[in-house]
């Protein structure tokens, strides 16, 4: 149980161009999912936390208009890279957490290159 | 200020070795210590998890220990394989419910 997909695994773009990624629960709901931005070697770095139904917390130094962030339902939350520039190549990971229980489950990432 | 400090960054074990990552925390309203498995170009993967009013928890060939007076715990693998070569993260979430990461930890297990 908890899994959690993300959609495209890849991306490559033009710099310039919006990119979406979708992040989904498939076997539960989720009143809280999380995106993060993981560097290669590093940790990862906890860039919104989105509630269904409400408007996303972001973290200090993440432009909530440059990382658009939807979370319409139980089961899906998107994010919106917009304008994209190389600089935001990198590896970005959403999670869901169940309404009852602390853990984070993960998705299995989305790999941007903007070229 | 790194709420979780992780060590070691790196760490090679010969197969059948025994792996040991350590952690140590600051915030006393830390309540729930997970470790996560991280494969490269994959998410991580909740790998085990304890709370603060139980020392040990052992799951298969996974260990944690934790020591609350010293704000401490550790991951433990048993019998480590080169399947188990990863990189590792330790966490912790507070009463709010708020994620901290460690940095993480490369473990290579060399058959």
């Amino acid at each position: 149980g908890a899994v959690v997909s993300q959609h495209p695994s890849r991306v490559i773009c033009k710099s310039g161009t919006s990119v979406k990624i979708e992040c989904r629960s498939l076997d539960f709901q989720a009143t809280t999912m999380f995106w993060y931005r993981q560097f290669p070697k590093q940790s990862l770095m906890l860039m919104a936390t989105s509630n269904e139904g409400s408007k996303a917390t972001y973290e200090q130094g993440v432009e909530k208009d440059k990382f658009l962030i939807n979370h319409a339902s139980l089961t899906l939350s998107t994010l919106t890279v917009t304008s994209a520039h190389p600089e935001d190549s990198s590896f970005y990971i959403c999670s869901a957490r169940l309404t009852s229980v602390e853990t984070q489950y993960f998705g299995p990432g989305t790999r941007l290159l903007v070229l | 200020q790194q709420q979780v400090k992780q060590s070691p960054q790196s760490l090679i074990v010969q197969k059948g070795g025994i792996s040991i990552i350590n952690c140590a925390y600051e915030n006393t309203a830390f309540d729930y210590f997970p470790w996560y498995q991280q494969f490269p170009g994959k998410g991580p993967a909740l790998l085990i998890a304890i709370r603060p009013d139980v020392s040990e928890k052992k799951e298969g060939r996974f260990t944690i220990s934790f020591n609350k007076s010293a704000k401490q715990f550790s991951l433990h693998i048993m019998d480590s394989q080169p399947g188990d070569s990863a990189t590792y993260f330790c966490a912790a979430i507070n009463t709010g419910n708020q994620f901290y990461f460690g940095t993480g930890t490369s473990l290579t297990v060399i058959p």
